[in-house]
């Protein structure tokens, strides 16, 4: 059983950025892909990106191509994804989720983090 | 972009009735190379993260009570929940994982009558 922690809530300025972790633990982590996907409020899921680990490859929805940078570290079991040039509008709670690779070579999303409320207000 | 779209956006039933959820996709999320349906159901309630119900459109996740099915192919799904309890009160959210973006359904949110 993989267990995801993500890091505590955060308040930024618009323009600015922010940076969310997203721990795994019990379980293997680069062997699986580790996807992005937000909530505004009272909105529905948005899938951002995902990265697999042991490769370090990233793939990232559109809208999220010029702002957002997922990462990860193999050493630690920990995955990042930062957002910059923040606007309102990404006042979100943002989840991570672990995925397993499939013979067709996608994935699909058993774990999630508990999410990170991300608020951007002046 | 795949467009998933759920129906209804909202749905109430009666303790014990059954429910049933749509999901349709703009194309095919079957791949013929191993002639499966690339399709996951979630479950999400106030305030916690999505949970994993049914993967491959049909089979449910370790754990996840029978009374939760999955049907369908190609295009068109369906989330059908027998016997609804009252802890089924939720969103659900269909999810294709054909090609990336992987896209969600908008949700639909059931309640109990």
């Amino acid at each position: 059983q993989v267990y995801l922690v993500q890091s505590g809530a955060e308040v930024r300025k618009p323009g600015s950025s922010v940076k969310v972790s997203c721990k795994a633990s019990g379980g293997t982590f680069n062997s699986d892909a580790i996807a992005w996907v937000r909530q505004a409020p009272g909105q529905g899921l948005e899938w951002m990106g995902g990265i697999i680990p042991r490769y370090g490859t990233t793939n990232y929805a559109q809208k999220f191509q010029d702002r957002g940078t997922i990462t990860a570290d193999d050493s630690t079991y920990t995955a990042y994804m930062e957002l910059s040039s923040l606007r309102s509008e990404d006042t979100a709670v943002y989840y991570c989720a672990t995925g397993s690779r499939v013979t067709t070579g996608q994935y699909y999303f058993h774990h999630w983090g508990q999410g990170t409320l991300v608020t951007v207000s002046s | 972009d795949i467009v998933m779209t759920q129906s209804p956006d909202s749905l109430a039933v009666s303790l014990g009735e059954r429910a049933t959820i749509n999901c349709k996709s703009s194309r095919s999320v079957l791949y013929s190379s191993n002639n499966k349906d690339h399709l996951t159901w979630y479950q999400q309630k106030p305030g916690q993260p999505p949970k994993l119900l049914i993967y491959w459109a049909s089979n449910r996740e370790s754990g996840v009570p029978d009374r939760f099915s999955g049907s369908g192919s190609g295009t068109d799904f369906t989330l059908t929940i027998s016997n609804v309890q009252a802890e089924d009160v939720a969103v659900y959210y269909c999810q294709q994982y054909y090609s990336t973006p992987y896209t969600f359904g908008q949700g639909t949110k059931l309640e109990i009558k």
